[in-house]
């Protein structure tokens, strides 16, 4: 079965700065997704990146990356230039790219980590 | 405003009442999911249906029943839980193409249910 720990209950960064969150993950798969989500106070769970492991360029979304490390099994989220709005709590999480089994449509998530930013 | 809305957004009940939770998506998708959150728990998978056919049942208790009567409608049939059964849910949907799958899942806001 397949595990995600985000180690980071908690970060906090002051608006205009960068911060990382972390995200590791354990699986026996070749081929997967890894993606992190956003729920702010209104809980819904919003997408922010998304990763294929095929592909070894990283993903940029504005001002989203990621570190993808296959080998490491690490998946690190980087804020750029963080805004209020971007206080939230951050959820790494799992897909598996194998279309039968018992993983089908099952997202696997970290405990999360609370981001606050600080004006 | 969300491609997958939920409701109602709160819900009270008490452990001998019989609720249903609706969850719409307009995205033209054709999975959906019901997932669950517990404080201090990951969120945790409860149904799969793609193309209305249930295709998982993680190990839910059966007084939760789900229903899929169309893609774009699910709802989550309540009966007689139990207080530990509070928690948020959330609806979910994505586009499947049979053997391709990853494509990205979209939540709703979620429905707050309160079991007393």
């Amino acid at each position: 079965a397949q595990t995600v720990t985000q180690s980071q209950p908690e970060m906090s960064v002051q608006e205009a700065e960068t911060v990382t969150l972390s995200c590791t993950y354990d699986t026996s798969e070749s081929d997967y997704y890894l993606f992190w989500y956003k729920q702010p106070p209104s809980r819904q769970m919003i997408l922010v990146i998304r990763q294929e492991a095929y592909k070894q360029q990283n993903a940029t979304e504005n001002r989203f990356s990621v570190n993808f490390q296959k080998a490491a099994k690490s998946f690190s989220l980087k804020i750029s230039d963080s805004q209020l709005g971007d206080a939230a709590m951050y959820f790494c999480a799992y897909r598996s790219a194998d279309a039968g089994g018992t993983s089908y449509g099952k997202l696997t998530f970290g405990q999360g980590t609370i981001l606050t930013v600080h004006p | 405003e969300t491609g997958v809305t939920q409701t109602p957004r709160h819900l009270v009940m008490g452990m001998t009442n019989k609720k249903s939770l609706k969850c719409e998506q307009h995205l033209g998708h054709n999975a959906m999911y019901w997932y669950k959150q517990s404080a201090k728990k990951p969120l945790e998978l409860m149904f799969v249906y793609n193309f209305k056919e249930q295709t998982e049942n993680n190990s839910v208790p059966s007084r939760f029943s789900p229903e899929c009567p169309n893609s774009s409608h699910l709802f989550l049939h309540l009966h007689t839980l139990q207080p530990e059964d509070s928690a948020l849910y959330l609806c979910a949907s994505s586009a499947e193409r049979g053997e391709v799958v990853g494509n990205t899942i979209y939540f709703g806001e979620g429905s707050w249910l309160t079991v007393v």
